[in-house]
């Protein structure tokens, strides 16, 4: 089974950058059928999707996030992780990583979310 | 960017009661691109429906998804204590490829 588990600092200062790393394990980063992705909620919001990378390193980004975000992937951890800069209060939120299920270029939907975290933007 | 608008916004129902959300795309999108979830406080959301229709696993028929084109809905035909939680459709496909609408929250009456 696919467990997905975020970590990184839940108090981030305005103007800093946030970082958040996923740990996968009993799945690889490296497979061709998925998308991993970071996904944040507001307090009290719905869902919003920051970006995905794929397994060749290629990614995605929300566009009023594309010029201070980046996600990378680290197969030899199986991990990938998020930085955002710049970040303001309005970057307070619940960040979660997740698994988009694409074989073959369907769409199967997030099937393993990690059970997110809470990043706090404040001085 | 495809916009999804779901309806109501609250739906309060007592237990055994039939739910009907609604999700409409500002544009139409491929019934293969249209995903359910549902998220209860303090929880990650979790996928109920994919492919508009397709229950993910280990999800229990009495949740089901329909529709085409714009107009998409999900139906839990008896609701259990535990359905009470927001649900999310979800589009795949369009730029940005991922969106979500505003929720559902499905409340005790």
């Amino acid at each position: 089974q696919v467990h997905l588990q975020e970590s990184g600092p839940g108090l981030v200062k305005p103007s800093e950058t946030l970082s958040l790393t996923c740990a996968v394990s009993g799945g690889a980063v490296s497979s061709g059928d998925f998308y991993w992705i970071w996904i944040r909620q507001p307090p009290g919001k719905g869902l919003e999707y920051i970006g995905y990378i794929y397994h060749t390193g290629s990614t995605n980004y929300l566009p009023s996030f594309r010029s201070r975000v980046s996600i990378s992937v680290d197969t030899s951890k199986n991990q990938f992780s998020l930085s955002l800069r710049s970040v303001s209060v309005a970057d307070t939120a619940v960040y979660f990583c997740a698994r988009v299920f694409v074989p073959g270029y369907n769409f199967y939907g997030m099937d393993v979310w990690g059970r997110g975290t809470t990043v706090t933007v404040s001085s | 960017e495809i916009v999804l608008t779901q309806s109501p916004d609250t739906l309060s129902l007592s237990p055994g009661e039939r739910a009907t959300l609604s999700c409409r795309a500002s544009q139409s999108i491929s019934i293969n691109y249209l995903a359910w979830y549902q998220q209860k406080p303090g929880q990650a959301p979790r996928l109920l429906i994919a492919g508009a229709s397709t229950r993910a696993a280990g999800i229990p028929d009495r949740f089901s998804g329909s529709g085409s084109g714009k107009e998409f809905t999900l139906t839990i035909s008896r609701l259990e204590p535990e359905d009470f939680a927001v649900y999310y459709c979800q589009q795949y496909g369009g730029s940005p490829p991922f969106t979500f609408g505003p929720g559902t929250k499905v409340e005790i009456k």
